[in-house]
């Protein structure tokens, strides 16, 4: 099946820097992924749809300006937290569709992001 | 508007016992249901999906789930529990398909051995 790989598997950064995490479609094409948020013991909510070559489009109280996402070609997308606060600590999972696959979509491994 | 409630955030079983996971949904039209599986710091895998074939789906690992529109549940059920099935199980329904999915907040499956 399709694999996806996220990059890092897990980071720990201080409060006002920036982090990148990266989302790769490993043996195929993805023009759509998404991104998803998991609290601890919480469900997935949806961060934003991440198209390739245009701007994503956020969920409603998603801050665009705090998560960067940017798709720039057909196996990556990236989501950049820019000022991390420690309440942006969180387990990030991103999604590619496989179109091939009837529209199911593939997850990530997550990105445990830890904001000291 | 679609929603999802997973009754019980955990359950627990004994080793070969029977698995009920229960997913109850909302939604303003015809659904497309989803029953994903996470073990820890993973991302998720897709046990099955209803599409609106049939109402019995059968997925992997012996899992299987049935669309009762009657009750708008999707339970997920396996005959005989293993120890490799203690995870993180959530439901989740779309309106278009698997663009937009939104999820239960998830049951965490113990096995007793």
């Amino acid at each position: 099946g399709a694999v996806v790989s996220q990059h890092p598997s897990w980071v720990i950064c201080k409060s006002g820097t920036s982090v990148k995490i990266e989302c790769r479609s490993l043996d195929f094409q993805a023009t759509t992924m998404f991104w998803y948020r998991q609290f601890p013991k919480q469900s997935l909510m949806l961060m934003a749809t991440s198209n390739e070559g245009s701007k994503a489009t956020y969920e409603q109280g998603v801050e665009k300006d705090k998560f960067l996402i940017n798709h720039a070609s057909l196996t990556l997308s990236t989501l950049t937290v820019t000022s991390a606060h420690p309440e942006d600590s969180s387990f990030y999972i991103c999604s590619a569709l496989v179109q091939a696959a009837l529209n199911e979509q593939f997850f990530g491994p997550g990105t445990r992001l830890t904001v000291l | 508007a679609q929603s999802v409630t997973q009754l019980g955030s955990h359950v627990s079983v004994s080793e070969g016992a029977l698995v009920l996971l229960r997913c109850n949904y909302s939604s303003s039209v015809p659904p497309y249901l989803f029953w994903y599986v996470q073990y820890p710091n993973q991302g998720l895998q897709l046990l099955l999906k209803y599409t609106s074939a049939a109402t019995l789906v059968k997925g992997i690992n012996g899992f299987e789930a049935e669309f009762k529109k009657s009750e708008t549940s999707f339970h997920l059920t396996k005959p005989s529990a293993h120890m490799s099935d203690a995870a993180e199980y959530f439901c989740a329904v779309s309106e278009t398909g698997a663009n937009n999915l939104f999820f239960g907040t998830g049951t965490r499956l113990t096995v007793i051995p």
